[in-house]
């Protein structure tokens, strides 16, 4: 089976502009979950989305926004970029939440 | 913000000794998950226990958890060179459907 893939996996944006990623889940795998890690912050979760809805979504502000798709690929936004946004993104996909949850490579963003 | 805290922050080992890492936690859980992460690479699961588990076994590592002191730790036994990484533990809650993690213990295995 293979694995979650995340794309770009790098990428570097000036303050201001806006920014989507995007995860494409291991096959089967309903459930998409994104998270945010920083040096000082740690790993943080963002938002989960199961069969196209949001399910639940994380201490972050509204600029930080997702999708999912019918085919369970998804999407996340970063819109009006500020410094502290850059960090590595990683999406996990898994069964449920009950379950483990599997993680792509992630996107590394750098704002300037 | 964090569940709870790793410990310890920084281990330094040499091949074939054992590595303990202990994690607590602050609410209650429906499962804690063990993860390896290489130079701010992504993460590869290595183990979950559910909550009415008390230890559990894959290959080198063995998972306990004590939901009454609201901790896990995590043994990994022959340590090898490979196992270098930074090592995360998460609690799983289904009514919150999202992991939250643990600062991390970054292992160092000198060959």
């Amino acid at each position: 089976k293979a694995g979650v893939t995340q794309t770009p996996r790098y990428l570097i944006k000036t303050r201001g502009q806006q920014v989507t990623l995007s995860c494409s889940p291991i096959s089967g795998h309903r459930s998409v979950s994104w998270y945010q890690q920083t040096p000082g912050q740690g790993l943080q979760f963002l938002f989960e989305y199961f069969s196209e809805t949001q399910r639940n979504k994380g201490n972050f502000p509204g600029r930080f926004s997702g999708r999912q798709f019918s085919n369970s690929r998804s999407e996340m936004n970063v819109s009006t970029l500020e410094l502290g946004d850059s960090a590595l993104y990683l999406c996990a996909s898994s069964y449920g939440s009950d379950y483990e949850q599997y993680f792509g490579p992630g996107t590394r963003l750098t704002v300037t | 913000s964090q569940q709870g805290e790793e410990d310890p922050q920084a281990l330094s080992i040499q091949e074939g000794e054992n590595a303990t890492m202990n994690c607590s936690y602050k609410t209650s859980i429906n499962n804690l998950q063990w993860y390896r992460q290489n130079s701010g690479r992504g993460l590869v699961h290595l183990i979950l226990i559910r909550s009415n588990e008390r230890e559990k076994h894959s290959g080198r590592l063995r998972v306990t958890l004590d939901t009454s002191k609201k901790s896990s730790s995590l043994l990994i036994t022959a340590s090898r060179a490979a196992d270098t990484a930074s090592y995360f533990c998460a609690t799983g809650d289904t009514g919150r459907r999202a992991l939250t993690f643990g600062s991390g213990t970054r292992l160092q295995v000198q060959p």
